[in-house]
């Protein structure tokens, strides 16, 4: 297991287009995370699975934009008719259940950088 | 709501200096304060979390509640320390979900 990943790593779209990016997290974790990351900002939370259920969309992520974890394994994160403020890292982490001591670490991935011309 | 702010963009220091990066997060309960790295061209990846009270790399970090700070040091920098470091929150209250609340980061420049 050589860690999150996440495919495609680069991709460049006119505005106006559908994107969709893919996340394979760490085997058996059962959290995974996406977050959005703009230049001279820290990571942004968008959203959260636990297993195959979504359990919270921050107010960042408008009806455009939609993710899901069919089976508890990969997400998906797409984003319709994009808009150039879309541009941005996207990035997904997983992580366990909790650990023994409590405290959850997250896993990233490399990132999908998005640029909307 | 909760916080993290990081007030500087850049520390450079020589080789040997000290470091010190600041963290004041803002949050009602009693949350756990997480210290992420990101070096050049490498993904973000964790360096050291409060409860552990370790040691990581030669860095440490006294989570501060009085003051609400949570500042990353090093008493001798070294070149490879070079990075993006970013300082993150996550709820603890039962039922939240452990989603990462992060800075803005720190650009760390250790200069031979």
């Amino acid at each position: 297991d050589t860690g999150v990943s996440q495919n495609p790593r680069h991709k460049i779209t006119k505005r106006g287009q559908n994107v969709t990016f893919r996340c394979d997290p760490i085997s058996e974790h059962n959290r995974l995370y996406w977050y959005r990351q703009t230049l001279g900002q820290g990571p942004e939370f968008l959203t959260y699975f636990q297993n195959e259920a979504q359990l919270e969309k921050s107010r960042l992520l408008s009806d455009r934009f939609s993710a899901e974890r069919p089976k508890g394994s990969f997400s998906t994160l797409e984003i319709q008719r994009t808009e150039q403020g879309d541009s941005a890292m996207y990035l997904c982490a997983s992580s366990p259940t909790k650990l023994a001591g409590g405290s959850y670490e997250q896993y990233f991935g490399p990132g999908t950088r998005l640029t909307v011309t | 709501a909760q916080r993290v702010t990081q007030p500087e963009k850049l520390l450079s220091v020589f080789k040997g200096a000290p470091v010190e990066l600041k963290c004041n997060y803002s949050y009602s309960g009693s949350p756990e304060l997480f210290w992420y790295v990101q070096y050049s061209r490498q993904r973000l990846q964790l360096l050291l979390r409060h409860i552990s009270r370790e040691s990581i790399k030669g860095f440490t970090a006294d989570l501060n509640k009085g003051e609400t700070s949570f500042h990353l040091k090093k008493p001798f920098a070294q070149e490879e320390d070079s990075a993006m470091y970013y300082c993150a929150l996550r709820s603890t209250t039962p039922g939240a979900n452990s989603k990462l609340t992060f800075g803005k980061g720190i650009t760390l420049s250790v200069r031979p």
